[in-house]
């Protein structure tokens, strides 16, 4: 497919368990973005990375949290330890380094912490 | 950082009635703006960026640096453009894009 894919669509996580999620941009897409959208609320920014360079990572909300992007291509989003506060959706987007250029999105992880 | 304000989190109008959604910023540089919609059950989607001065849907939206505003605006709203609308804007020295929380339209018959 052509567009940017997350897998798993769903994912139940007892309290502790590890989780990761993973993102495949489209091809070619130099910067790839991770946001958190709770219920209700506005994608939050976790962090961003152009090629495999982690340029931003201050939206990650504790050291639970870590990215990785190693080829410059897929990434995973890694949440260790997951707690309830974790639920939400998690979404991906990428998109290519031009000015004004276009975000594509990920249909998200849908992230169940019990 | 920068940051993107909708004050808005609801917004009703009545199918023909104009609506504006609103949309300010905070940034020290040079502003790529944009606004994204989700229709029910879709994935968020590029809905008309600043850059291109463009019309989609008969929607606008014009970039007004005095007021640091990128409000969305239609003349005559349709049942169909009930949505999610979300404003975003992109640092232009390395595309780094931030979000605001949305603003939820319902357009009522």
């Amino acid at each position: 497919g052509a567009g940017v894919s997350q897998s798993p669509r769903y994912k139940v996580a007892k309290r502790g368990q590890d989780v990761a999620l993973r993102c495949d941009p489209i091809s070619g897409h130099v910067s790839l973005f991770w946001y958190q959208q709770a219920l209700g609320q506005g994608p939050e920014f976790l962090t961003y990375f152009q090629n495999e360079a982690q340029l931003d990572k201050s939206g990650l909300p504790s050291d639970r949290f870590f990215a990785e992007r190693p080829e410059g291509s897929v990434s995973t989003l890694k949440i260790q330890r997951t707690q309830q506060e974790d639920s939400a959706v998690y979404l991906c987007a990428s998109s290519l380094l031009d000015r004004g250029t276009e975000a594509f999105f990920g249909q998200g992880t849908r992230l169940t912490v019990v | 950082a920068q940051r993107v304000t909708q004050p808005e989190k609801l917004l009703s109008v009545f199918k023909g009635a104009p609506v504006e959604l609103k949309c300010n910023y905070s940034y020290s540089g040079s502003p790529e703006l944009f606004w994204y919609v989700q229709y029910s059950r879709q994935r968020l989607q590029l809905l008309l960026r600043h850059i291109s001065r463009e019309s989609i849907k008969g929607f606008t939206a014009d970039l007004n640096k005095g007021e640091t505003s990128f409000h969305l605006k239609k003349p005559f709203a349709q049942e169909e453009d009930s949505a999610m609308y979300y404003c975003a804007l992109a640092r232009l020295d390395n595309n780094d894009m931030r979000f605001g929380a949305g603003t939820r339209l319902t357009v009522k018959p």
